[in-house]
């Protein structure tokens, strides 16, 4: 399996700017998590789906933050309009559910908002 | 609020110096602790879940250990490719309906000098 998938691995915008982060998650796997990593915060959750349903978003920080699982296969995390302070790196993970409680995460992608 | 703390901070080791790293964890109810590994650039890599006090696991150099208030993660005789940062995760109970709702902590870099 090629694991999770994410893309792109990085993105430079200028603030304003639309961003839109893709996923892939593991085949059959039916739980979707988005995260954000920094300096300062570390690892937070943003939100999260369970077969393709957005269970918790209580970690999205903004309205200009919204995502997607229109279904099984793929996922986006869209941040519009975007400032310098989301700069940090996105990650994906899955994972199988029903007593199998691992999550696999993506490589993450690398945003910088000038 | 679910709270997760991992000491130390960052930990330089020479090869083969063996040490441990501790994360103590706040939580209504403990499902299950999860342990990653993290390389600069690269997203967190699963290393072993515990769900009891008492419960050890080993993988190579590494075992990870459980109380009810922390968990360790011993590394004996370390070498230069143990290093990288280590996350420590929990999740709490309630959360089982629909996949894993993590709270990690701010992790512990280790760096290994030959």
């Amino acid at each position: 399996d090629a694991g999770v998938i994410q893309s792109p691995r990085h993105e430079v915008t200028e603030m304003g700017q639309e961003v839109t982060l893709r996923c892939k998650p593991i085949s059959g796997h039916n739980s979707l998590f988005w995260y954000r990593q920094t300096m300062m915060r570390g690892l937070e959750l943003l939100i999260y789906f369970n077969n393709n349903v957005p269970i918790d978003d209580s970690g999205m920080p903004e309205d200009r933050f919204s995502a997607k699982m229109p279904n099984a296969s793929f996922s986006t995390l869209k941040i519009q309009p975007s400032e310098p302070r989301d700069s940090a790196v996105y990650f994906c993970a899955s994972q199988e559910g029903t007593g199998k409680r691992t999550q696999y995460f993506g490589p993450g992608t690398r945003l910088t908002v000038l | 609020e679910d709270q997760v703390t991992q000491s130390p901070e960052a930990l330089r080791l020479q090869e083969g110096e063996s040490s441990s790293l501790n994360c103590s964890y706040t939580v209504s109810g403990l499902r299950g602790l999860f342990w990653y590994r993290q390389d600069p650039g690269k997203g967190p890599e699963f290393l072993f879940t515990l769900y009891s006090a008492g419960e050890e696991k080993e993988k190579e150099r590494l075992k990870a250990t459980l109380t009810k208030k922390e968990s360790f993660l011993h590394i004996t005789a370390p070498k230069p490719e143990d290093s990288a940062t280590y996350l420590c995760a929990v999740h709490p109970q309630g959360w089982e309906a629909a996949g894993n709702k993590l709270t990690f902590g701010g992790g512990t870099r280790v760096l290994v000098k030959p």
